[in-house]
């Protein structure tokens, strides 16, 4: 069993509409939560970074964690087209930078215009 | 916000032959810089953490001489794909950190092997 799971995808929704990205993780030893958006050819950028469980809202993402049924979710509020990319959810256990990041196999996020 | 580079951006060598990729952080000093494999489709992968000025620590199944990391100074580590296979053949993406802060991942090289 993966430590993350992720939806590949793809997954192709309609300008404007809510996208729901979602991540499995099966050690509960893990405490930190990131999703990264990586387009095409390029490195992965952080987009949101949570610890505890609950919702972290940064613009149009926010970011839910549920640490009892290991459950992590990123939404994605009036969807752009700019937001076609893959987007992968991450995790780590402890709170250094240096702690190994585990990484979901990513989800391909089109978005029509 | 930090920058991480990476060079070259792409390269293509001949099965047999050695590839150096340099990784730089661009405006903070780097303690620890991470380096990641990605194949089309998947995820990434980490391959070896490394300290500046120590041996870098590999992950399981990631063979130490045939992938050399140098990371001689705070602001630069080096990955050397050595005697390179076309199965070598990937995306190679490296990371920074400086103390307790995030990663920042760099742009990648692409690496194919013919």
């Amino acid at each position: 069993q993966k430590e993350v799971e992720q939806d590949p995808g793809p997954l192709s929704v309609p300008e404007g509409a809510i996208v729901s990205l979602n991540c499995t993780y099966s050690n509960s030893a893990f405490q930190y939560f990131m999703w990264y958006r990586q387009y095409s050819r390029k490195g992965p950028e952080l987009l949101m970074y949570t610890y505890s469980s609950g919702n972290k809202e940064d613009g149009r993402f926010t970011a839910q964690v549920d640490k009892s049924s290991k459950y992590i979710s990123l939404f994605i509020r009036d969807s752009q087209p700019s937001d076609s990319a893959t987007y992968l959810c991450a995790t780590r256990k402890g709170y250094s930078s240096a702690s190994k990041i585990i990484f979901g196999s990513g989800t391909r996020l089109s978005i029509r215009p | 916000g930090a920058v991480v580079s990476q060079h070259p951006s792409w390269v293509i060598c001949k099965s047999g032959t050695s590839v150096k990729i340099e990784c730089r952080s661009l405006d903070f000093q780097a303690t620890t810089m991470f380096w990641y494999r990605q194949f089309p489709k998947q995820s990434l992968m980490l391959m070896a953490t490394s300290n500046e000025g120590s041996k870098a620590t590999y992950e399981q199944g990631v063979e130490k001489d045939k992938f050399l990391i140098n990371h001689a100074s705070l602001t630069l580590s080096t990955l050397t794909v050595t005697s390179a296979h076309p199965e070598d053949s990937s995306f190679y993406i490296c990371s920074a950190s400086e103390a307790s802060e995030t990663q920042y991942f760099g742009p990648g090289t692409r690496l194919l092997v013919l």
